[in-house]
């Protein structure tokens, strides 16, 4: 099993361009998550799904959206890149809820110039 | 406003002694603990949990404690192996919001051979 890939590994972005941070799993979960990880800020939740067309705003949710229109992907989208967007993000998927074991793929960190 | 918080940074401890991690709580709605444990360059891995009608937890080497009334958890590792440095986070969910994780800043242990 793959468990969970996120695509790409590094990006540099420009401020004001637009990308989608890919995630997928092969462990049919229902629930999926999004984090971004910042110094001395441990993980902070953006986005959630607990099933395909369900999803919900995090802790930090501006500048991001997500859909999950299958149970296997959970795309982030930042719509318009800020440096402040600038960040490490992990996605990660559990059985039903989040206080199932998640299990987090290898991140994607992110550079706004 | 940080609900959980881990007021340590890091910790050095050597190898064959007791690594204590601490980890305090705000909101008392939380009802369900974990600990997650994350190696450079990679997603955080779980480790243990607990949850609220309980105070201890055991697993192997790693013991979590919960004190409800000081708000206050902590993750014990006996003993302490070099395998065993890495960033510890804890984590928390209010049982009305299992969709929601709040996690601390994390420690960073370094054990010594």
């Amino acid at each position: 099993n793959a468990g969970v890939t996120q695509t790409p590994k590094f990006q540099v972005l420009k401020t004001g361009q637009s990308m989608t941070l890919q995630c997928a799993q092969d462990m049919n979960h229902e629930y999926m998550s999004w984090y971004r990880q910042d110094p001395g800020m441990g993980l902070r939740l953006i986005h959630y799904s607990v099933g395909a067309g369900i999803t919900d705003q995090g802790e930090v949710p501006n500048g991001y959206n997500v859909s999950r229109s299958t149970t296997e992907d959970f795309p982030l989208r930042l719509l318009s890149a800020a440096p402040s967007q600038t960040s490490v993000y992990f996605c990660a998927s559990s059985q039903r809820t989040s206080t199932d074991t998640q299990y987090f793929g290898p991140g994607t960190r992110l550079t706004v110039l | 406003d940080q609900q959980v918080k881990q007021n340590s940074p890091s910790l050095s401890v050597q190898e064959g002694r007791i690594s204590i991690l601490n980890c305090d709580y705000t909101n008392s709605m939380f009802d369900y603990f974990l600990w997650y444990k994350k190696y450079p360059a990679e997603g955080p891995t779980f480790l243990i949990s607990i949850s609220s009608i309980k105070d201890k937890n055991e697993d192997g080497r790693f013991t979590v404690f919960l004190n409800k009334s000081a708000k206050h958890l902590s993750l014990h590792i006996v003993p302490s192996q070099p395998g065993d440095s890495a960033v510890y986070f804890c984590a928390a969910s209010a049982g009305t919001s299992y969709g929601k994780l709040t996690f601390g800043q994390g420690t960073i242990l370094t054990v010594h051979p």
